[in-house]
């Protein structure tokens, strides 16, 4: 089936720190999504992206819906520690209702 | 939060049992969704409901069936419960011209 690949798989941040993220895809989509996952709960959507080249924020976060539509990318500003968890991209093409998932980026603190 | 309630929330079966997960929820959405996470595979698509009574298959739909006779109510089912099937599984709503998912707060099963 298709797939989203997410980058990094994992990352490490020191507060402060901006990070980035990625999700690229060998097709086309015509929304993307940024979902965040704490440990024990479900996906809470962050961001929505419905055109190319979109660029939107929420707070310290920021996503870009890229040209190509076939990636898009997620940054967080000045993390803090509660910006540890899982993000997830989604992506949804024009037929259908059924969401597409990259594998997640684990986004941990450094000791 | 939106009102999605999934149970149970945590499980243990035996393999070869039937098994039965429960979403409900309060929004009068159309749409409904079971997934699985698992380590590595991040959420992947088991089926998927696009009105009561109307249901059609993900990508990992071996193993499971669902149904829906009510739009409040989206059950999923393990017939014959494996091992492999040990994960933990996040029913997701949307609704009628948006493409925002909301999901549940998952329902960890362990198949031993």
């Amino acid at each position: 089936g298709q797939q989203l690949n997410q980058s990094p798989q994992s990352m490490f941040i020191q507060e402060g720190e901006d990070v980035s993220m990625n999700c690229t895809s060998s097709s086309i989509f015509n929304t993307w999504l940024w979902y965040k996952q704490d440990p024990g709960e479900g996906p809470v959507l962050l961001i929505a992206l419905y055109k190319a080249g979109e660029l939107t924020s929420n707070g310290r976060l920021t996503a870009q819906f890229g040209i190509t539509r076939k990636d898009s990318f997620l940054n967080i500003s000045a993390s803090i520690p509660s910006d540890v968890g899982i993000y997830f991209c989604a992506g949804l093409k024009a037929a259908g209702n059924k969401l597409t998932f990259g594998g997640g980026t684990r986004v941990l603190v450094k000791p | 939060d939106a009102g999605i309630t999934q149970s149970p929330r945590h499980k243990v079966t035996e393999t070869g049992t039937p098994v039965t997960l429960r979403c409900h929820q309060t929004e009068n959405h159309r749409y409904m969704y079971w997934y699985r996470q698992d380590p590595g595979h991040g959420l992947r698509l088991i089926h998927y409901s696009y009105g009561v009574k109307d249901t059609d298959k993900g990508e990992v739909s071996d193993g499971y069936s669902v149904s829906r006779s009510k739009t409040e109510d989206f059950l999923l089912t393990l017939e014959s419960a494996t091992s492999s099937q040990t994960s933990v599984y996040f029913c997701a709503i949307s609704d009628t011209g948006k493409t925002e998912a909301f999901f549940g707060q998952g329902t960890r099963l362990t198949v031993v």
